[in-house]
């Protein structure tokens, strides 16, 4: 069964300053990965989905994919304080037909002005 | 597109009664899906929906915690019996297909006195 964890589990930058969190999942049949944030009491907003190894940008967030490692970054560049929030990432197989994104616990994130 | 909608919002049950849950996924999605949230758990998988077919129901306690969606508008989650450890925040998500892009919405927190 698929485990997917995230490290670390809170993280505090400075405005402007670049912010990288880590996922490792444990099924390397895993081809579809997305990174989700929630700000306190709302819904999750998704950021970037990504699918291949290498890299994808969605604004100011890069995704970066290594299959062989088991591992998916996203990086935050110039995070704001409005970047503050729980971010999540989530991975799937899509072999499976559709079967649902699993999620790790969690980073938390705070931008301090 | 008034997004993912759940009600309610916000319930508080005493031990031993029933809570039921309401989603009506994005219009034209085609597939539900619902997890659960706490702070020790993280987000939890629980059951998902394509076409209003039952798919995969891997992530449900199985007892007390049921799921249908009796059409294309509408799910439903019902506890019977509720817990205090049911107490969580009930997400619900769409997509237009058991692979695609998921859409949340704002959750419902379940308060089990």
């Amino acid at each position: 069964q698929q485990k997917v964890q995230q490290s670390p589990e809170s993280l505090t930058v400075s405005e402007g300053a670049m912010a990288s969190l880590n996922c490792t999942f444990s099924d390397r049949s895993s081809d579809n990965f997305r990174w989700y944030r929630q700000h306190s009491g709302k819904g999750l907003e998704v950021l970037v989905s990504i699918f291949s190894d290498g890299e994808k940008e969605e604004g100011s967030f890069t995704a970066h994919l290594n299959r062989a490692s088991l591992h998916v970054f996203l990086h935050i560049r110039e995070p704001q304080p409005s970047d503050s929030a729980l971010y999540l990432c989530a991975v799937s197989s899509l072999y499976q037909g559709g079967r649902a994104l699993i999620f790790g616990t969690g980073t938390t994130v705070s931008v301090s002005p | 597109n008034a997004g993912v909608i759940q009600t309610p919002r916000h319930k508080v049950t005493g031990k031993g009664q029933e809570a039921t849950l309401w989603c009506e996924p994005i219009s034209g999605h085609s597939a539900v899906f619902w997890y659960r949230q706490t702070i020790v758990q993280g987000l939890e998988f629980l059951t998902y929906f394509r076409n209003q077919a039952p798919i995969d129901d891997s992530g449900m306690p199985k007892e007390r915690f049921s799921a249908q969606m009796p059409n294309q508008s509408h799910s439903t989650l019902k506890i019977q019996s509720t817990q205090p450890q049911d107490s969580a925040v009930y997400l619900c998500a769409s997509s237009t297909s058991g692979t695609g892009q998921l859409y949340f919405g704002e959750g419902s927190k379940l308060t089990v006195l």
